[in-house]
């Protein structure tokens, strides 16, 4: 699965959108892109994942660019409830080995008042 | 439709003791995964089961660490012989598909083991 680069931390203010970067520059044709974070110690929640394509659910809205080697995660209006360690993962597809998912180090978002 | 659950939330042993963790996937997900985080540190793959088989163990430590799936039941994380090294927060997830490209995981709450 390729690597990917994301910045260690970031600051949003309450109510703003945060745009959560990552760089995958070695992704390839049939990877997927993932999001998840993980709030505090619970269990890492699925947040969005696209192939090349923008996307959009109730939670955020994925950035593809269109080389694919990078996207950005935005959460458009982040609250408190927001802060916690969003990972962006790359994927192979339709492999036996594809399933398991490999962690970063992803980014500490932390939103404040 | 419950979530993954995962029990004991909260486990406690002594060196040299076994330790269990069960893994209930959500409903109709027959994809079961385990994750190690250590203190401080990321998310580590331990271990990938469909029911009664191993996918994928590539994360497992060779010794002492063994999964199982069983037809019936939940999926199981056995420790034997525990070390204090193995303390850390153990994540289960589940998914409903195969290995593809929309294979979302679904995280469980955790069993946050202690050896002392």
């Amino acid at each position: 699965d390729a690597k990917t680069t994301q910045p260690p931390s970031m600051d949003c203010a309450e109510g703003r959108a945060a745009n959560l970067p990552c760089n995958h520059s070695t992704i390839s044709g049939n990877e997927y892109v993932y999001w998840y974070r993980q709030i505090h110690s619970q269990g890492p929640q699925y947040i969005i994942h696209g192939l090349k394509n923008n996307e959009t659910n109730e939670m955020a809205s994925l950035i593809i660019t269109e080389d694919r080697k990078s996207s950005t995660l935005i959460l458009p209006h982040a609250t408190l409830r927001d802060t916690a360690v969003y990972y962006c993962i790359v994927r192979v597809a339709n492999t036996g080995t594809a399933s398991k998912l490999t962690f970063g180090t992803g980014t500490r978002l932390q939103v404040t008042l | 439709n419950a979530g993954v659950m995962q029990n004991p939330r909260h486990l406690v042993r002594r060196r040299g003791q076994e330790a269990r963790l069960r893994c209930s996937p959500m409903k109709g997900h027959s994809h079961v995964y385990w994750y190690r985080q250590l203190p401080e540190e990321g998310l580590k793959f331990m271990v990938y089961l469909q029911k009664e088989n191993i996918i994928d163990e590539s994360g497992m430590p060779k010794e002492r660490f063994s999964a199982e799936f069983p037809k019936e039941g939940p999926s199981i994380l056995r420790i034997q012989q525990v070390v204090r090294g193995d303390s850390a927060a153990y994540f289960c997830a589940s998914s409903s598909l195969g290995p593809s490209s929309y294979n979302e995981q679904f995280f469980g709450p955790g069993t946050r083991l202690t050896v002392l």
